[in-house]
């Protein structure tokens, strides 16, 4: 079964370099969010999408962080002129509902930025 | 900021049950108690959740005090696959004025099953 699917697994970037992250969320999921994971902490909350709108990017930690999902399936998480520390797991998970149903979470794209 | 407080981490023996607490004394009526885990290099995986009966699956037991200030994630029979870190997560769970049912994770347990 086609659990969510993200991509690139892993990206070195060079600092100041625009990046790009999909994530396939599960087919028909109406919810889908992404998450910043550091290393060695937990993952904090970045934005939320039900279906294509963007109902909540409070935590995206500034304007070079762009998130969009046109059609309401496909989500791209960009990062535009990369600093060191965005370096981190960029996860994505989604939801068949909203609010009240479990969060299945791909295995996120590991991001280096030198 | 994460609503709960766990411990750090943890050791158990293969075989034996695993319990996990969690302190969530500031939880609020309308909220239930989530655990997550997740295993080295992978994302989160969702094991359980409950309002303030007991719930169990066919992977843990969750035990939440009567005040609700306070649960514990079973494990019955840990295996060496079972080494994770485990996240005790409060989250409201009804359609409200800015409720997204995000998730906010905090530091969670690292649980370390021996042989």
């Amino acid at each position: 079964g086609a659990g969510v699917s993200q991509s690139p697994r892993y990206k070195v970037a060079k600092r100041g370099q625009d990046v790009a992250l999909r994530c396939d969320p599960i087919s028909g999921h109406v919810s889908l969010f992404w998450y910043q994971q550091a290393l060695g902490q937990g993952p904090e909350f970045l934005t939320y999408f039900q279906n294509e709108a963007q109902l909540d990017k409070s935590g995206l930690p500034s304007d070079r962080f762009f998130a969009e999902r046109p059609e309401g399936s496909v989500s791209t998480l960009k990062i535009q002129r990369t600093q060191q520390e965005d370096s981190a797991v960029y996860l994505c998970a989604s939801s068949p509902g909203t609010v009240n149903t479990e969060a299945f979470f791909g295995q996120g794209t590991r991001l280096t930025v030198v | 900021d994460a609503k709960t407080t766990q411990p750090t981490s943890m050791d158990c023996a293969e075989g034996r049950a695993a319990n996990l607490p969690c302190n969530h004394s500031t939880i609020s009526g309308n909220e239930y108690v989530y655990w997550y885990r997740q295993i080295h290099s992978q994302g989160p995986q969702y094991i359980i959740h409950g309002l303030k009966n007991n719930e169990t699956n066919e992977m843990a037991s969750l035990i939440i005090t009567e005040d609700r200030k306070s649960s514990t994630l079973i494990l019955p029979h840990a295996t060496l696959r079972d080494t994770a870190v485990y996240y005790c997560i409060v989250r409201v769970n009804k359609r409200g004025a800015g409720n997204t049912g995000k998730l906010i994770f905090g530091q969670g347990t690292t649980l370390q099953v021996k042989p």
